[in-house]
């Protein structure tokens, strides 16, 4: 069966500090994969999306980044954690072909962020 | 454009008692349509999907959603609300045509309190 790891799942870090979030996806190939990010009342954006190895796409313009080394394992960076970057940190897959091929997405047990 | 609105933020309801969580969608083509569950701190669980044919789709935890195209509507739906209902609920709607359309559009959320 499909599983998806997400850690650490808590971290407190100072301002201007680097960031590195690790997700990897198991009992399945060429997924598509997500990060989101979800505050309070703003229900959960969509950071990153990325459809195979080295390919990334970007929904909001931030002071993140996201890579994907390998086909199953889909990374967040910062190189200067700001404090707007608090949040909870959420990875997530889907099947590369229709979503009717499975139950949608498939969510990680999310990461808590706390820059002080 | 597409998006999904969920006009209840915040709903209390009495152990027992029924529930309608709603959920309101716009989108281009067919729909592919969730219903997820948030526990405090944890990743987002599926309740139930929609992707066609019968319109009243039957989940987990009891939990039931009506598809209905011409209010663009998917409320979700629990006869008779247990303690352990409480959480956050979050609707979604997605494509499903494969590789990028796989995004899903998440709605801001509804928390759910139970009263004893």
């Amino acid at each position: 069966s499909q599983t998806i790891h997400q850690w650490p799942a808590t971290l407190v870090q100072p301002v201007g500090s680097p960031l590195s979030l690790e997700c990897t996806v198991e009992g399945t190939s060429n997924p598509n994969l997500y990060w989101y990010r979800q505050a309070a009342g703003r229900g959960l954006q969509l950071l990153f999306y990325s459809v195979g190895i080295g390919q990334i796409s970007s929904e909001v313009p931030q002071n993140l980044s996201a890579s994907r080394p390998q086909d199953r394992q889909f990374i967040l960076s910062s190189k200067k954690l700001l404090l707007s970057d608090s949040g909870f940190y959420l990875c997530a897959w889907s099947p590369r072909k229709d979503l009717r091929a499975s139950n949608g997405y498939t969510f990680g047990s999310g990461t808590r962020l706390t820059v002080v | 454009a597409q998006s999904v609105t969920q006009p209840d933020i915040h709903i209390t309801v009495s152990e027992g008692a029924s529930l309608e969580l709603r959920c309101n969608y716009s989108y281009g083509a067919t729909p592919y349509l969730f219903w997820y569950v948030q526990s405090p701190g944890q990743g987002l669980q599926l309740l139930l999907k929609y992707f066609s044919g019968d319109t009243l789709v039957q989940g987990i935890k009891g939990f039931e959603a009506e598809f209905k195209r011409s209010q663009s509507s998917f409320n979700l739906r629990k006869p008779s609300v247990h303690w352990s209902d409480a959480a956050e609920y979050f609707c979604a709607v997605g494509g499903g045509y494969g590789g990028a359309t796989n995004k899903l559009i998440f709605g801001t959320g509804t928390l759910l309190a139970v009263q004893p």
